[in-house]
């Protein structure tokens, strides 16, 4: 039992690049999301799913693309990476369709250039 | 709007008591989770609290007053490995989460 397993560790991007963070869990959890924090912040929502084929905005949202094609899986999309979105993001999952418990991933430092 | 208020900083030493507070203004209320967070790390859950009163749990406790919107972690015993950020957050009317800016916890020997 993994729990919820993040892809890449690290990543450095440029300016305008795109790319893909993985995420999937494996306690058949509903509810997945999102986050980015960022120092001297809370944690921000970026996506959330509450279930396969639902997806739904958090409260940063622009610039970052989410789909949920299975129960497991929940990757954030990167469209055109700008220095803004340098942080550290962690994926989430919960049980049922609610922000309840959740468990994280270990997170992925991004740093765009 | 929505806040959670926590201090930024508290130092205690090892083997004390220290007590981290956290204030909120939500709009609606269904309950208060505490995180826990080394340095580097993932948050991991510490606590859940929906109703009035003190929850324990080993050597962690939890408070919450709902009509003052406030809620305290104690941490008794401190350990050196409690040296740590913990992040108070709110789930508001939407089912959401509205996280603070957490509290690092520096223990000293």
């Amino acid at each position: 039992n993994a729990g919820v397993t993040q892809t890449p560790k690290f990543q450095v991007l440029k300016t305008g690049q795109s790319m893909t963070l993985q995420c999937a869990q494996d306690m058949n959890h509903e509810y997945m999301s999102w986050y980015r924090q960022d120092p001297g912040m809370g944690l921000r929502l970026i996506h959330y799913s509450v279930g396969a084929g639902i997806t739904d905005q958090g409260e940063v949202p622009n610039g970052y693309n989410v789909s949920r094609s299975t129960t497991e899986d929940f990757p954030l999309r990167l469209l055109s990476a700008a220095p803004s979105q340098t942080s550290v993001y962690f994926c989430a999952s919960s049980y049922g369709s609610e922000a309840k418990k959740l468990f994280f991933g270990s997170g992925t430092q991004l740093s765009v250039l | 709007g929505q806040n959670i208020d926590q201090p930024t900083e508290m130092t205690a030493t090892e083997g004390a008591i220290v007590q981290i507070n956290c204030t909120y203004q939500t709009s609606g209320f269904n309950g208060l989770f505490w995180y826990q967070q080394h340095a580097g790390e993932a948050p991991t859950f510490l606590s859940y609290n929906v109703l009035d009163g003190l929850e324990e749990k080993g050597r962690f406790s939890s408070f919450l007053s709902r009509s003052k919107g406030y809620s305290y972690l104690l941490l008794k015993e401190l350990q050196m490995k409690d040296s740590a950020s913990y992040l108070c957050a709110v789930v508001d009317s939407n089912y959401q989460l509205i996280w603070g800016a957490g509290t690092k916890l520096i223990i000293k020997p």
